[in-house]
């Protein structure tokens, strides 16, 4: 199975602030990567798939980028909305693996 | 709009137990999509379960699952279901459908998802 390993597990943040995750799988993924966003209580939202492809109605404040076995997730300015959890998906091979999330918490 | 809304849950099963989740489908052409149930024990991680292409003919699930649950789907009904044998307290989770991104391709995507159903072994 594809291991995901995301850092940091934990990232306290101001509005305003550029924060960026990584997310690292255990092989070569090519692009096939995708980020969601989860709040408390609430399903998870796709962001980003084929590791930068923003989704429909995202803002583009998010940037996703990497490949092979190195991903990254950028908020360029950090919005009251978007403190949440932050989790990678691997679609290359099965089993799908998700990585174990960054919350993004209030600093 | 495009909706899923899951069903079934909400009940507490003993270990060895069965329940069979459901899911409906709204909004878009349920019979053109792969769909996913990925689940989310509690302050955990999520965790992919299984996916059913469109028109049921190929499966896939996590080892975790394999054997013991099956998932299926009535596209007469825009519904799809995970039903779940054997059940062990590791089985507790809230348990989400998703759609699959794309339209008659594996994307593997999961673009609009349920807002979940619990399901608790004790």
């Amino acid at each position: 199975d594809i291991q995901l390993t995301q850092s940091p597990s934990s990232l306290p943040a101001f509005v305003g602030d550029r924060v960026t995750i990584t997310c690292r799988a255990s092989q070569d993924i090519s692009n096939y990567l995708a980020w969601y966003q989860q709040k408390p209580g609430k399903a998870p939202k796709l962001l980003i798939y084929a590791a930068s492809t923003l989704q429909s109605g995202v803002p583009s404040r998010f940037r996703g980028s990497g490949s092979g076995t190195e991903f990254t997730l950028t908020i360029s300015s950090l919005q009251p909305e978007d403190f949440a959890t932050y989790s990678c998906q691997q679609v290359d091979s099965y089993p799908l693996t998700f990585g174990g999330g960054t919350k993004v918490e209030i600093k | 709009q495009v909706q899923l809304v899951e069903s079934g849950g909400g009940v507490v099963v003993q270990p060895g137990g069965s329940l069979r989740l459901s899911c409906a489908a709204s909004g878009f052409t349920f019979n053109n999509h792969v769909m996913h149930w990925v689940r989310q024990a509690p302050g955990k991680g999520l965790d992919w379960v299984a996916f059913i292409d469109y028109d049921g003919n190929t499966e896939y699930y996590a080892d975790s699952v394999k054997g013991r649950f099956t998932v299926s789907r009535d596209n007469s009904r825009n519904t799809f279901y995970l039903q779940m044998n054997s059940l062990r307290g590791e089985d507790t989770a809230v348990y989400y459908c998703a759609k699959d991104r794309e339209e008659n391709y594996y994307s593997y995507y999961m673009d609009v998802w349920g807002k979940g159903t619990t399901v608790t072994v004790s």
